[in-house]
């Protein structure tokens, strides 16, 4: 079936502009992440959706982040006045959540490259 | 989650087994031992997870110690394709919430 897909897969922007990246998650599932993977650095957690729960907003780095998932599907991540620190490739992960049962494995998308000039 | 250590970097023939180890002296009993991979400029791919028994499937091995403090990942015949950061993440079982990602380790196969 179809995997994670993400949009666009490559974004260049200037600094102090707006960018939204869009993750559609694999159908049925509930529980939605975002990632960022700054170059030759690690992967870092972001923001977790799941269900129609309260999202844990705990990795977002400023308050000019922010996420929504509309529908409990699609989910938009909001970069607001983007700096060249936010260079970076944005990943978006899905799951089955809650319904996993013991073990809840996360598929990725291709993500999405963010360069801001 | 327990921590994991893994060697930052090996090298594998082509056609020839690779075995990627990782150590999780401080597992716990009820924390599963999983692994990624991410192949360059893409999103991390699930591989396999295990718990205590040995496991298969089509991509690969896991083999886990008696005492679970280790494990080693086998991918049986290495191709080209197979280069890739390897990152093994344990987990407690039903937990929820976002992966951590450690270094991994950066296999190299050669021709």
């Amino acid at each position: 079936g179809a995997g994670v897909s993400q949009s666009p897969s490559n974004k260049v922007t200037e600094k102090g502009k707006d960018v939204e990246l869009r993750c559609d998650p694999i159908s049925g599932h509930t529980a939605l992440y975002w990632y960022r993977q700054s170059l030759g650095q690690g992967l870092e957690f972001l923001i977790y959706f799941q269900g129609n729960s309260a999202p844990d907003k705990s990795g977002l780095p400023s308050d000019r982040f922010s996420a929504e998932r509309t529908g409990g599907s699609v989910s938009t991540l909001t970069i607001q006045r983007t700096q060249q620190e936010d260079s970076a490739v944005y990943l978006c992960a899905s799951s089955r959540g809650l319904l996993a049962g013991y073990t809840d494995t996360q598929y990725f998308g291709p993500g999405t490259r963010l360069t801001v000039l | 989650d327990a921590k994991t250590t893994q060697p930052p970097s090996m090298d594998c023939a082509e056609g020839r087994a690779a075995n990627l180890p990782c150590n999780h002296s401080t597992i716990s009993g009820n924390e599963y031992v999983y692994w990624y991979r991410q192949i360059h400029s893409q999103g991390p791919q699930y591989i396999i997870h295990g718990l205590k028994n040995n496991e298969t499937n089509e991509m690969a091995s896991l083999i886990i110690t008696e005492d679970r403090k280790s494990s080693t990942l086998i991918l049986p015949h290495a191709t080209l394709r197979d280069t890739a950061v390897y990152y093994c993440i344990v987990r407690v079982r039903g937990s929820q919430g976002n992966l951590i990602f450690g270094k991994g380790t950066k296999l190299s196969v050669k021709p």
